[in-house]
């Protein structure tokens, strides 16, 4: 039973292009939601996050969207970059919770 | 500053024994956690310890056990290697209150043969 699902394995997008990333929840108990990149043999790095009181964060190049009817956020990278290659999980918990929820990841791959 | 810091990177383990993952983290978190990552399964919480002196199961913990040491560290032990045992392992501290982020290690990989 997987709280939290990132349905696309992988994603291939044109350098310059915008990147979404997908993710689904079904736990309504979830109020906060996060997004860690993650290179080859290194750990998982904080991205971006947005709570459940809001619709969208901004962070540069990074947008987090969240549609709480939908229980769905996503991730928009743009313009992507080479750099923005990795693999990207989304996590889900709730304020003050002591456990996090991910996703399976989508493995992004920037193409030049 | 080095964060969440975890021992060995890399350990080959014979079906049957035993070893210990380390983790310390320097950031004067009360939460740490183990996760474990494979192939199309994301992330998985194996166990944490919300403060010092406690520790709570995830959601893959058979085969596992831990212990919070004080509160820079938090060990992973494994008595007993199984080949499904064969994966990635971070180890993870959380900051707390309001806009939890978890930092992670650089992960542990084993392989049990």
């Amino acid at each position: 039973d997987q709280q939290v699902k990132q349905n696309s394995p992988s994603l291939s997008v044109q350098e310059g292009r915008i990147s979404i990333l997908n993710c689904d929840y079904t736990n309504s108990m979830f109020d906060y939601f996060l997004w860690y990149k993650k290179y080859p043999a290194e750990g998982p790095t904080f991205l971006i996050s947005i709570s459940s009181i809001k619709d969208k964060n901004e962070d540069g190049r990074f947008t987090v969207f969240l549609n709480k009817s939908a229980k769905h956020l996503s991730l928009h990278i743009v313009p992507s970059q080479p750099g923005d290659s990795a693999v990207y999980f989304c996590a889900a918990g709730g304020q003050g919770a002591q456990k996090l929820v991910f996703g399976q990841g989508t493995r992004l791959t920037i193409n030049p | 500053n080095a964060g969440v810091t975890q021992t060995p990177k890399f350990q080959v383990l014979k079906t049957g024994q035993s070893m210990t993952l380390q983790c310390a983290q320097d950031m004067n978190h009360n939460s740490m956690y183990w996760y474990r990552q494979d192939p199309g399964m994301g992330l998985r919480l194996i166990y944490y310890s919300a403060s010092e002196g406690t520790t709570d199961k995830g959601e893959v913990p058979n085969g596992y056990n831990v212990s919070r040491l004080n509160k820079r560290e938090f060990s992973l032990r494994l008595e007993s290697a199984a080949p499904s045992q064969t994966s990635v392992y971070f180890c993870a501290s959380l900051t707390g209150g309001k806009g939890n982020t978890i930092y992670f290690g650089e992960g542990s990989w084993l392989t049990v043969v």
